[in-house]
């Protein structure tokens, strides 16, 4: 999997924008971009996921440089329930394996 | 539709004792993985399996063995507990074929071993 860079933590007040941002700069071409967040120990969950175009759901959005080095997972109205690890994931292109490589994340605390 | 399931929730061993921490999902997916994730760090893979009857070693596979049952099952079994491998174990699931990797992950399953 190529190698990604989060700030270890993060804090955010309630009700504003969360931008938390990762540096991927070993990206391969086919490889995609994943965002993930573990809340208190419970299983992580999937948030988004992209390629080279920005992309938006329920959830998040995922903005990721031209040249693909860098990514910024944007939630723009954050709440209490925000508060989670965040995992920055570029898995590598073994489609057969398919597993993700968890690093130490991003702790995001929104404040009240 | 439960997702994905995982019994016990907790347990606690003694040194050198066996279990088997049980998986199952109703996903209809094809890949399941077992992951651990030991205090104030990520998720290491420990094995998974990409389709029925086939399993294939992940990052930390020593004192581990696993089974999958069939499509829905998959079982990690510790064959003799050590207090290294007091963790947290996670199960989950993917769709096979295709460059996307949306996993879906059970709730745990604490174990502590004394």
């Amino acid at each position: 999997d190529a190698k990604t860079t989060q700030p270890t933590s993060m804090d955010c007040a309630e009700g504003r924008a969360a931008n938390l941002p990762c540096n991927h700069s070993t990206i391969s071409g086919n490889e995609y971009v994943y965002w993930y967040r573990q809340i208190h120990s419970q299983g992580p969950q999937y948030i988004i996921h992209g390629l080279k175009n920005n992309e938006t759901n329920e959830m998040a959005s995922l903005i990721i440089t031209e040249d693909r080095k860098s990514s910024t997972l944007i939630l723009p109205h954050a709440t209490l329930r925000d508060t989670a690890v965040y995992y920055c994931i570029v898995p590598s292109g073994d489609t057969g394996r398919r597993a993700l490589t968890f690093g130490s994340g991003t702790r995001l605390q929104v404040q009240p | 539709n439960a997702g994905v399931t995982q019994t016990p929730k907790f347990q606690v061993l003694k040194t050198g004792q066996s279990m088997t921490l049980q998986c199952a999902q109703d996903m209809n997916h094809n890949s399941m993985y077992w992951y651990r994730q030991d205090p104030g760090m990520g998720l290491r893979l420990i094995y998974y399996s990409a389709s029925e009857g086939t399993t294939d070693k992940g990052e930390v596979p020593n004192g581990y063995n696993v089974s999958r049952l069939n499509k829905r099952e998959f079982s990690l079994r510790l064959e003799s507990a050590a207090p290294s491998q007091t963790s947290v174990y996670f199960c989950a699931t993917t769709v096979a074929g295709g460059p996307v990797v949306e996993q879906y992950f059970g709730p745990g399953t604490r174990l502590t071993v004394t």
